[in-house]
């Protein structure tokens, strides 16, 4: 089945810093990558969608100069979290659709929780 | 109103037992509609996807769809303990098809 590895699962880092995060596509390819965040006992919440080669599309609210999506190929995506602030600390999911419907068509990472101290 | 709405819970069923969980979402134009669990600290994993009216069974899970009532729901037979968890109903809607989730319903099944 379609997997998709994301890295790191977990990060603690401070203020100010920036953090990327790495979704990769292992066994298709991932036309397109969403992005999502969690917060305690909340949904996920959809940041941004990007389309290989293409610029994202950033959800209402979403600063897109804080989070810098890169999907620069058919089987990754970044999302870069720059400037991080305590208030950035939450679970990240990427989640993948490719040119086949496997699993519904959409394939989850399996997350990577922020801690910003 | 909300994309996608669900009871947050808890939800709380004995073992053996069926567990009901409910969805309704606003955009009339969507396409497809999953349910999904997760687990706490976990990523969402895919339980059952349907795009048709009417029941889907996969095992002891029947996802139900009505696109007249803009409503799907998941019954879960002979509830056990290891379904405790979160279920996300999630939608399928818009050119990009962007999934957009409801908060989830958290079931709790009791030994």
């Amino acid at each position: 089945g379609a997997v998709v590895s994301q890295h790191p699962s977990w990060v603690i880092c401070k203020s100010g810093t920036s953090v990327k995060i790495e979704c990769r596509s292992l066994d298709f390819q991932a036309t397109t990558m969403f992005w999502y965040r969690q917060f305690p006992k909340q949904s996920l919440m959809l940041m941004a969608t990007s389309n290989e080669g293409s610029k994202a599309t950033y959800e209402q609210g979403v600063e897109k100069d804080k989070f810098l999506i890169n999907h620069a190929s058919l089987t990754l995506s970044t999302l870069t979290v720059t400037s991080a602030h305590p208030e950035d600390s939450s679970f990240y999911i990427c989640s993948a659709r490719g040119t086949s419907a496997v699993a519904g068509g959409y394939t989850f990472g399996s997350g990577t929780r922020l801690t910003v101290v | 109103q909300k994309e996608v709405e669900q009871n947050s819970g808890p939800l709380s069923v004995p073992e053996g037992a069926i567990a009901s969980l409910n969805c309704t979402y606003s955009d009339r134009g969507s396409q497809s509609f999953f349910w999904y669990r997760q687990y706490s600290g976990k990523s969402p994993e895919l339980i059952m996807s349907i795009y048709s009216n009417g029941d889907k069974e996969d095992g002891r899970f029947t996802a139900q769809l009505n696109k007249a009532s803009q409503y799907v729901s998941l019954l879960i037979r002979d509830s056990q303990p290891s379904d405790s968890a979160t279920y996300l109903c999630a939608v399928v809607s818009g050119g990009y098809q962007k999934v957009t989730f409801g908060i989830g319903t958290k079931l709790q099944v009791i030994p």
